[in-house]
């Protein structure tokens, strides 16, 4: 069974810091691996997506690693801004059709003034 | 890009009635939608899999005679919420596949449900 586990589970850093939240998975066996963003009582927002092909991907100020025979994906978030404050999961997709997504727990990022 | 509409966006019900949450794809077809529940501060909870034309498939647990998913069409998907109780009051979020672009999933805003 599938276990996707996030660190750190929550995280403040003053704004125009760099930062890094990972993601690690326990079956390397993966589709592909999202990162979302939840932000309070909201649906989630895809940020990126990586094909278990990739080793990173980059839109903006963040970048997207995976590494899928350690199981591990990191999210970089670079110049932190206060609208970057939300909930960041990481998801990761099994093989087959329309397979499900295994999520993360979840990490809490707030970006202070 | 793919979008997912989720209606209502919040519900109150009195316990015993039945609530009906709709998933719709806007501008792509959906063979495959994914039901979820969170609860406060925790991650994202699997309850099902809804099938196009056919029955849904339950995560185990779920008690799929409270609820009752219905997926009649490529676009349509519901979750009904049957003999609803103050337990059920959660966060309801549905999905689907994109079909494009490596196989993202896109999620609808999610739904409040609270029984009282």
């Amino acid at each position: 069974k599938q276990e996707v586990t996030q660190i750190p589970a929550a995280l403040s850093v003053p704004e125009g810091e760099n930062l890094v939240l990972n993601c690690s998975f326990t079956d390397s066996a993966i589709y592909n691996l999202q990162w979302f963003r939840q932000d309070p009582g909201k649906g989630l927002t895809s940020l990126l997506l990586i094909q278990s092909s990739q080793r990173e991907q980059t839109s903006g100020r963040l970048n997207a690693s995976l590494d899928k025979s350690s199981g591990r994906s990191t999210l970089y978030i670079a110049a932190s801004q206060p609208g970057d404050s939300a909930t960041y999961l990481c998801a990761v997709r099994g093989g087959g059709t329309a397979s499900k997504l295994t999520f993360g727990t979840g990490t809490r990022l707030q970006v202070t003034l | 890009g793919a979008v997912v509409s989720q209606h209502p966006s919040r519900v109150i019900c009195k316990s015993g009635t039945s609530v009906k949450i709709e998933c719709r794809s806007l501008d792509f077809q959906a063979t495959t939608m994914f039901w979820y529940r969170q609860f406060p501060k925790q991650s994202l909870m699997l309850m099902a899999t809804s099938n196009e034309g056919s029955k849904a498939t339950y995560e185990q647990g779920v008690e799929k005679d409270k609820f009752l998913i219905n997926h009649a069409s490529l676009t349509l998907s519901t979750l009904t919420v049957t003999s609803a109780h103050p337990e059920d009051s959660s966060f309801y979020i549905c999905s689907a596949a994109t079909g494009t672009g490596g196989g993202g999933y896109t999620f609808g805003s999610g739904t409040r449900l609270t029984v009282v």
